[in-house]
């Protein structure tokens, strides 16, 4: 069963904490991506990884870095919290197959209170 | 961007009714996915719609696409409580990885 795990499915923080959120699949998935959820905006990407060691910013990079050090975790830093990133953070993966027929799978998100 | 648009942003429906989801987007695709996501919870992958396809079923679910409009709808059919969640499209084009989600139709199916 394919699986995309995050650390926490809730956490609080202090404003100016460095905070570290952990994704890990199971499905050899070279790429994977990190979304952030508000309402009324929908999805937004935040960064993504086509492989390791490599990473690429998304719409809204910002306040935040990655990092990709083994093919299955992907991390998502934020250096300095501010209650601006009060979020659901979900992280997924995709395999880069053949075009056309990529599923992407999601964790279940982390929901990040930075007080 | 390529944001898709989903419509209507708030839909409430019958149990045994069809709930119908439209979503627009603004760029050439390779795919169209449906995914829904109950609330507070991650998202769950319903179906998926290649560029070259024009309809696709999957159980209660029917999804159509027309690229020549750049627009996909999403049929429920026979609508059951366990139906409420929202609903979003994600379309993934341009020879880019990244995967572009609407803002999502809130579905609510009343018993």
């Amino acid at each position: 069963d394919v699986k995309v795990t995050q650390s926490s499915r809730y956490l609080v923080k202090r404003t100016g904490e460095k905070v570290f959120l952990e994704c890990v699949q199971d499905m050899d998935h070279e790429n994977m991506f990190w979304y952030r959820q508000d309402p009324g905006l929908g999805l937004r990407l935040i960064y993504f990884s086509y492989d390791v060691k490599m990473k690429e910013k998304g719409d809204i990079p910002e306040g935040y870095s990655v990092s990709r050090e083994k093919k299955e975790r992907f991390s998502l830093i934020l250096e300095s919290a501010s209650t601006n990133q009060t979020s659901m953070y979900l992280c997924a993966s995709i395999t880069a197959g053949p075009r056309g027929y990529n599923e992407q799978f999601f964790g279940p998100g982390t929901r990040l209170t930075v007080l | 961007s390529q944001q898709g648009e989903e419509d209507p942003q708030a839909l409430s429906i019958q149990e045994g009714e069809n709930a119908t989801m439209n979503c627009s987007y603004k760029t050439s695709i390779n795919n169209l996915q449906w995914y829904r996501q109950n609330s507070g919870r991650g998202l769950v992958h319903l179906i998926l719609i290649r560029s070259n396809e024009r309809e696709k079923h999957s159980g209660r679910l029917r999804v159509t696409l027309d690229t020549s409009k750049k627009s996909s709808s999403l049929l429920i059919t026979a609508s059951r409580a366990a139906d409420t969640a929202s609903y979003f499209c994600a379309s993934r084009g341009g020879g880019s990885e990244k995967l572009v989600f609407g803002k999502g139709t809130k579905l609510t199916v009343n018993p």
